[in-house]
């Protein structure tokens, strides 16, 4: 089965910084990933599909990189509305796997 | 709009059973997978179960395998969770899921508690 590290499981960051969130796969899943975003008592929500194509209505301070085992989401300027936490998700084949988790923090 | 719509969480004791629906609505339901995930209060998300569109095909994640069964009917637009031999660590926020063109899941319910305790 193919594990998903994410790092780091915590952040601390200021409205206008630019964050990197990174995820690893234990091998290569090609461009099979996709980054959520979750606010507290809220399902997550899609943010960008393989690997870096935005998802529509998404705003272009979020994109994605990567391919095989290494990616990253990258949020260019935070907003205030950015403060949640985010997962990867692998999708290569079964069993599907998430990330840990990263919460951004003020 | 797609909408997913799950039901059927409560207050269950150790051993017991539960089954959980998803209803949607927005989408024609019968053309896509479905799956499962899950989140215990305060944890990450965890991957549970997928079914493919004619449920031809079935997967588990090796946590739940055995003791809980995926299932649909297109006819009504539902997905379903039979959870059986629930344990505490079965206590979580319960999430109905498409899956997308990509293949990764692009709509997400609003969720169903599940409390397992005596």
């Amino acid at each position: 089965d193919i594990q998903m590290a994410q790092s780091p499981s915590s952040l601390s960051a200021s409205v206008g910084d630019r964050v990197t969130i990174t995820c690893r796969a234990s091998q290569g899943i090609r461009n099979d990933l996709g980054w959520y975003q979750q606010k507290p008592g809220k399902a997550p929500k899609r943010l960008i599909y393989n690997a870096s194509n935005l998802q529509g209505g998404v705003p272009s301070r979020f994109s994605g990189s990567g391919s095989g085992t290494e990616f990253t989401l990258t949020i260019s300027s935070l907003q205030p509305e950015d403060f949640a936490t985010y997962y990867c998700l692998h999708h290569n084949n079964y069993p599907y796997s998430f990330g840990q988790g990263t919460k951004l923090e003020i | 709009e797609v909408q997913l719509v799950e039901s059927g969480g409560g207050l269950v004791q150790p051993g017991g059973s539960l089954r959980l629906s998803c209803a949607g609505s927005g989408f024609s339901f019968s053309i896509y997978s479905m799956n499962w995930v899950r989140q215990a209060p305060g944890k990450g998300l965890e991957w549970l179960s997928y079914i493919s569109r004619t449920s031809t095909s079935i997967y588990y994640a090796e946590s739940v395998k055995g003791r809980f069964t995926i299932s649909r009917d297109n006819a009504h637009n539902s997905l379903y969770l039979q959870m059986d031999g629930l344990r505490a660590e079965d206590t979580a926020m319960y999430y109905c899921a498409r899956l997308g063109g990509a293949g990764d899941i692009d709509y997400w319910g609003q969720g169903t508690l599940v409390t397992v305790s005596s």
